[in-house]
């Protein structure tokens, strides 16, 4: 099966740029969407395809995708940007399943 | 306002069965494939099946393939999960989402449902 890694936590401060990587094989091939979720909410869904917004998602949030690696970089962070962040892929190669990485804590100094 | 709106949590023995429903509205039911996610308590999200538009094609992860169905009833603008055989680590909420595109991205999210399975 398919298998994403992320680290489990990144410490920023404000207004400076987060970076959370999200590993797997050959992810660039993939299409990777990144999920926000914060205490006791469900998660939110703030890049789709690598690097697409929805409505409503901040400019600040952009993602890219290439090799074994995906990342989200939120850029000039702030306090609200606090909370758990998924990255997800749809594993075509072992019977049509969706995976998720293991989350990353972003941490607002 | 589009919405997702999940039910029939609860308290269940190890062995027993339950049935969630989620409620869609707010959007054209039947043009969109549904799934269901879980996520432990304290742990990360898991995908557990996924409905294309009209119920022809599903899937299921591997911890739960033989023991829980996935379906809907577009009539109803409802997607069910029935959970039968189920165990200590089926314990977590459960959240009804709603694929941007099957497969791909869920751009909306139900708040959820707990299933505790305990003795």
């Amino acid at each position: 099966s398919y298998v994403l890694t992320q680290p489990p936590s990144v410490s920023v401060a404000p207004g400076q740029t987060a970076r959370i990587t999200c590993g797997g094989n050959n992810i660039g091939s993939k299409s990777v969407h990144w999920y926000q979720q914060k205490p006791g909410q469900a998660p939110m869904l703030v890049v789709y395809d690598d690097s697409d917004r929805p409505s409503g998602i901040p400019e600040r949030f952009s993602g890219s995708n290439s090799g074994n690696t995906a990342t989200l970089t939120i850029s000039r962070v702030e306090a609200g940007d606090e909370a758990d962040y998924y990255c997800q892929v749809w594993d075509s190669s072992s019977d049509h399943v969706e995976v998720f990485g293991p989350g990353t804590k972003v941490t607002v100094l | 306002e589009v919405q997702l709106v999940e039910s029939g949590g609860g308290v269940v023995r190890p062995g027993g069965s339950l049935r969630l429903s989620c409620a869609a509205s707010g959007f054209t039911f039947d043009d969109y494939g549904m799934s269901w996610v879980r996520q432990a308590p304290g742990k990360g999200l898991e995908w557990v099946s996924s409905i294309n538009w009209n119920g022809g094609s599903t899937g299921y992860a591997d911890s739960v393939k033989g023991r829980f169905t996935i379906s809907r009833d577009n009539a109803k603008n409802s997607l069910y999960l029935e959970m039968n055989s189920l165990r200590a680590e089926d314990t977590a909420f459960y959240y009804c989402a709603r694929y941007l595109v099957t497969p791909g991205a869920f751009d909306i999210w139900g708040q959820g449902t707990m299933v505790t399975v305990s003795s």
